[in-house]
């Protein structure tokens, strides 16, 4: 079955720069959510879209934004990049109706120099 | 979204049964009680989830107390391919999920 698909898998940048990260959701999903998860830390919410509108948000910086395309796809735009910003990004997407279980893709690994 | 409470670590032979419990004595009436794995950074999969009644598919079974303050999961035949990360989340709605510390399950062979 199809997963959820992130692009680009690994990411190195230097500090101050930005990055764009894509995520793919399960082909028929709607509902996309982004997490960080830090070296040695567990997971953790960014945010989440529905129908191209913001659904849900948890922790995220400022300094990051993103969005939902019609396709459904979504991108988690990161500018001013700090060392701190050094993570695995999953995405996942789920389905409205329902249970809403949430599916998760491999993740991006971000590195900042 | 409910707190849970779940061992930090916990140790099982190959190819015995698993059990790893979680406490959610917050829980409300429309939550579920989620369980999700993550094997070395990799993204986390999902494993099963149950509202009341015990569930079991190709993966685990999950057994919640009547009172549904506490639930289990069960993996039957552990395989060192278990060694992960397993963490019980509750959730009602579409919201982001709560990560909390989770166990980390070690497969002895």
């Amino acid at each position: 079955a199809a997963g959820v698909i992130q692009s680009p898998r690994h990411l190195i940048k230097e500090k101050r720069e930005t990055a764009t990260l894509k995520c793919y959701p399960i082909p028929r999903h709607d509902t996309v959510y982004w997490y960080q998860q830090g070296p040695g830390q567990d997971p953790q919410f960014l945010i989440s879209f529905y129908e191209k509108m913001q659904s849900d948000k948890g922790s995220i910086p400022d300094r990051f934004s993103a969005q939902q395309f019609s396709d459904y796809h979504s991108e988690l735009n990161m500018s001013s990049l700090e060392l701190g910003d050094s993570a695995l990004y999953f995405c996942a997407s789920s389905l409205r109706t329902g249970v809403h279980t949430q599916y998760f893709g491999p993740g991006t690994r971000l590195t900042v120099l | 979204d409910a707190k849970t409470t779940q061992p930090t670590s916990m140790d099982c032979a190959e190819g015995r049964a698993a059990n790893l419990p979680c406490n959610h004595s917050t829980i409300s009436g429309n939550e579920y009680v989620y369980w999700y794995r993550q094997i070395h950074s990799q993204g986390p999969q999902y494993i099963i989830h149950g509202l009341k009644n015990n569930e079991t598919n190709e993966m685990a079974s999950l057994i919640i107390t009547e009172d549904r303050k506490s639930s289990t999961l069960i993996l039957p035949h552990a395989t060192l391919r278990d060694t992960a990360v397993y963490y019980c989340i509750v959730r009602g709605g579409a919201d982001g999920l709560t990560f909390g510390k989770g166990t980390h399950l070690i497969i002895q062979p």
